[in-house]
């Protein structure tokens, strides 16, 4: 079945880098925007960025500009978000999410979220 | 920066019809989508394209679109559907997507 599956929970240091990865099956992967949103703990969701698998091409919110960066194996099928100068204010839930063309990009597939917890 | 504003929160009996507000000026261009989040999951799409249900979603669920200001509306509200609902669309120019702050959905 079409589904995304991200890595494993995460606790890093503060100052310390995080690589999260999803895996996307049932589906075209160089098909379908890959997005990534984080969540954190009791807040709502927020937008970090896009990869088009196809291409490699990325698009990141400006927050998150020279902060994050996305990336992609094709061969595997799988996508990549790199969170750099981690804070205690990223601890949260990292999700990927597949943007659906034909349903005007809308985020219809989701992986599970991983958590990523900073602290000293 | 770019802001979707929802009330924080809506309640409504069982039965009775829910109505979720979003609102900003880029929806007048713009698509709305609303996902539904229950606590410990992932988001669920329920509305795309402002009005457009995907397969397995009830017809309860409906979206519409007026202006500035997008609804989300369930009728006959049931148990199942308590949970924080998003709204999410884009900028002017449709280069970054942004959601809304999130409504908490409550059943009584």
């Amino acid at each position: 079945q079409v589904q995304l599956v991200q890595s494993g929970a995460e606790v890093k240091k503060p100052g310390a880098s995080v690589k999260v990865s999803c895996k996307a099956s049932g589906y075209t992967f160089i098909g379908y925007y890959i997005h990534w949103v984080r969540q954190a703990p009791g807040q709502g969701l927020e937008w970090m960025g896009w990869i088009n698998p196809n291409s490699g091409v990325t698009n990141y919110a400006q927050k998150f500009q020279g902060w994050v960066t996305l990336t992609r194996d094709t061969s595997i099928g799988t996508t990549y978000m790199e969170l750099n100068r981690l804070r205690s204010d990223d601890t949260a839930v990292y999700y990927c999410a597949r943007g659906t063309p034909s349903r005007g990009d809308a985020f219809d597939i989701w992986g599970q979220g991983t958590l990523v917890t900073v602290s000293s | 920066s770019y802001e979707l504003t929802q009330p924080p929160s809506v309640s409504v009996s069982p039965g009775q019809t829910a109505r979720i507000t979003c609102s900003a000026a880029a929806l007048a261009k713009q698509f709305a989508y609303w996902y539904q989040q229950k606590p410990g999951q992932a988001p669920v799409l329920v509305i795309y394209k402002d009005n457009e249900r995907p397969s397995g979603i009830p017809e309860r669920f409906s979206g519409s679109s007026s202006g500035t200001t997008v609804t989300l509306t369930i009728s006959g509200v049931q148990a199942e559907d308590e949970a924080d609902y998003y709204c999410q669309s884009a900028d002017s120019t449709g280069s970054y997507v942004v959601f809304g702050g999130g409504t908490k959905l409550t059943v009584l």
